[in-house]
């Protein structure tokens, strides 16, 4: 079935520095790719996505490139903020029937001054 | 004019109740879900609905039961709660040629 991995946390960064969270999946056909962000107490938001391979998706800063050769959708922002500390999940929406989404085990991102 | 909407936020509860969690949503979506969120983050589809039919059904004790009423609702019912159901469930929408799904803000179940 399909599945994602992505990087375990907690990450811990300075502002302005440079934030990569790895994902890869495994999915038959041609999944698409999310990244959402939960802050605390909050539910689930959209962050960006990409529907075919080499799209990229951005958002807010943020960025991740639909690599169907390395099966990869890593999240990548070049100068993070206080106010990017949350949790952040990968996901894919599979080809199969349901249009459930997958989800990675989420990483918690937090930024210190 | 919340997307999707779900109450109660927060539900304590006793062991051996039952309980109802209700979702809305009024994005025009015919998808609905319910997922499951344990205290490590770990997100796990519950159930899916997509016209009011059941078309997910993932290993989930059969004290859970869904029911939605109409496209726009998906309520979840859980009887004889359990300390193990402790969890924040999620409600989320979708529309079948859109991929993303949109959540609504959790309802952090405690059973005492």
């Amino acid at each position: 079935g399909d599945s994602v991995t992505q990087m375990e946390g907690p990450v811990t960064l300075s502002e302005e520095a440079f934030l990569t969270i790895n994902c890869t999946y495994t999915a038959t056909g041609y999944p698409s790719l999310f990244w959402y962000v939960q802050y605390p107490g909050e539910g689930l938001q959209l962050l960006l996505k990409a529907t075919k391979a080499d799209d990229k998706g951005s958002n807010k800063g943020f960025e991740a490139t639909y690599r169907k050769e390395t099966t990869s959708f890593h999240l990548e922002k070049g100068s993070v903020q206080v106010s990017d500390s949350a949790v952040y999940f990968c996901a894919l929406r599979g080809t199969g029937g349901g249009n459930k989404l997958t989800f990675g085990t989420g990483t918690q991102l937090k930024v210190e001054l | 004019d919340t997307a999707v909407s779900q109450t109660p936020k927060y539900l304590v509860t006793q062991m051996g109740n039952d309980k109802s969690i209700k979702c809305e949503q009024n994005l025009g979506h015919d998808t609905m879900y319910w997922y499951k969120q344990d205290s490590k983050k770990f997100l796990k589809i519950m159930f899916s609905y997509n016209n009011k039919e059941l078309i997910i059904n993932e290993t989930v004790p059969n004290r859970f039961s869904p029911k939605s009423p109409d496209k726009a609702h998906l309520n979840l019912h859980i009887n004889s709660l359990e300390l193990g159901d402790s969890a924040v469930y999620f409600c989320a929408s979708s529309q079948a040629t859109i991929s993303e799904a949109f959540f609504g803000q959790g309802t952090r179940l405690t059973v005492v």
